[in-house]
């Protein structure tokens, strides 16, 4: 079956850091990749999204490419600012699922100024 | 309102009772989920309406468990002699859905969360 796993957090950075968060996934055939984000007391929000592979999302300084040769959608962003505290999830979707997104368990980001 | 709204942001109740969640989705939109998400993991998916129907209901776990969406648009979840193994926060999302093709783009509510003591 489809699955997404996350690295382990929580993740715990000072402000101007490079962020990595790791995402492989398990599909067959050719999912879209996604990163949501979900901010102190908000609903999930769709970060950035890649839909083949080696395709790059990118949204708000983040980065994400699509690496179908290791199955990989790890997030990245360059230095990170203490308003990126949040839980980030990777998903993915399958082309013959309508919308259902299989979801990673999220990985917890605090970033200290 | 602007966004998918949820009601009741936290419901407590006793084992064995009925508990309704009500989703208010973003107007226009004709997709609506629902996923529940258990403390430390991500969003599971329960069900998926497009319009009024369910598209796709096989991630509910068992029978106690039913949804509806009878004008297509605000959805009920109803859940009946609830278990305390049902405690999580229950989310609602809505997407548009273009031409047979989904953007994949969904939009959460803050969720309800069920706590059954």
């Amino acid at each position: 079956g489809n699955s997404v796993t996350q690295m382990e957090g929580p993740v715990t950075l000072s402000e101007e850091a490079f962020l990595t968060i790791n995402c492989t996934y398990t599909a067959t055939g050719y999912p879209s990749l996604f990163w949501y984000v979900q901010y102190p007391g908000e609903g999930l929000q769709l970060l950035l999204k890649a839909t083949k592979a080696d395709d790059k999302g990118s949204n708000k300084g983040f980065e994400a490419t699509y690496r179908k040769e290791t199955t990989s959608f790890h997030l990245e962003k360059g230095s990170v600012q203490v308003s990126d505290s949040a839980v980030y999830f990777c998903a993915l979707r399958r082309e013959t699922s309508g919308s259902r997104l299989t979801f990673g368990e999220g990985t917890q980001l605090t970033v200290n100024p | 309102g602007a966004g998918v709204s949820q009601t009741p942001s936290n419901k407590v109740t006793e084992k064995g009772k009925y508990v309704e969640l009500r989703c208010d989705p973003i107007s226009g939109h004709t997709a609506l989920y629902w996923y529940r998400q258990s403390l430390g993991q991500g969003p599971e998916f329960l069900i998926y309406f497009q319009g009024t129907g369910a598209a796709d209901d096989s991630g509910l776990p068992n029978d106690r468990f039913f949804a509806v969406r009878p004008e297509g648009s605000v959805s009920t979840l109803k859940i009946q002699r609830t278990e305390r193994g049902d405690s999580a926060v229950y989310l609602c999302a809505s997407s548009l859905k273009t031409s047979g093709v989904n953007t994949g783009e969904l939009f959460f509510g803050e969720g309800s969360r069920l706590t059954v003591l």
